[in-house]
């Protein structure tokens, strides 16, 4: 089984739908992080998590928020979507406690906004 | 403000050539270099990492080269296959900050 799953793995939405992309990792990691990647952009950090109780925005958390529901899960949601929002959104971990800097990640969620 | 550029966003190679891809950074604080690779339909996993105080590492054929003044990294990938056609990001940290900062990304064609 996958260290990193992400649901739904595709979604197709309307415009001012809520929506929930949801992360849960195996791994044990306390570092969960939500990013998305848009062509010629790279990735591009939305939040970050360190533990349960402390949440970080990224370079772009406008028109996103977060729950870290658990160690294991961490949740995206778009409070009203809109088609810039289209994109692949990945979920990574990562051991905060260990000596590397690797993050792992998710297969991606692709979402579009219509 | 893109703190890491990456160049080029695309590349085609035969086989067995040597990709090179570029990156630049702006923040001299920055400690950690790493490669990122990705495969349609998969997320990205490390490839391979440097930190500034060596000037290039190897890992069976793929490469990073380091030029601490100038503030540049590159990978090169040696005798390149098919199988390395992938998109490739390179990234930047801060110590301590436990987050990444990507490349613009370049996905890499050898053709056969």
């Amino acid at each position: 089984d996958a260290d990193v799953t992400q649901t739904p793995r595709n979604r197709i939405t309307k415009t001012g739908k809520r929506i929930m992309l949801e992360c849960s990792q195996t791994k044990g990691h306390d570092r969960m992080y939500w990013y998305r990647q848009d062509p010629g952009l790279g990735l591009r950090l939305i939040y970050y998590s360190f533990d349960v109780k402390d949440i970080n925005k990224g370079e772009i958390s406008d028109g996103y928020s977060v729950s870290r529901q658990a160690q294991a899960k961490f949740s995206l949601s778009l409070e009203s979507a809109i088609p810039n929002q289209t994109a692949l959104y990945f979920c990574a971990t990562r051991d905060g406690g260990g000596l590397g800097n690797e993050q792992f990640f998710g297969p991606g969620t692709r979402l579009t906004v219509l | 403000q893109q703190q890491v550029k990456q160049s080029p966003q695309s590349l085609i190679v035969q086989k067995g050539g040597i990709p090179i891809i570029n990156c630049a950074y702006e923040n001299t604080a920055f400690d950690y270099f790493p490669w990122y690779q990705q495969f349609p339909g998969k997320g990205p996993a490390l490839l391979i990492a440097i930190r500034p105080d060596v000037s290039e590492k190897k890992e069976g054929r793929f490469t990073i080269s380091f030029n601490k003044s100038a503030k540049q990294f590159s990978l090169h990938i040696m005798d390149s296959q098919p199988g390395d056609s992938a998109t490739y990001f390179c990234a930047a940290s801060l110590r301590g900050a436990q987050k990444l900062v990507f490349g613009q990304g370049t996905r890499l064609t050898i053709n056969p």
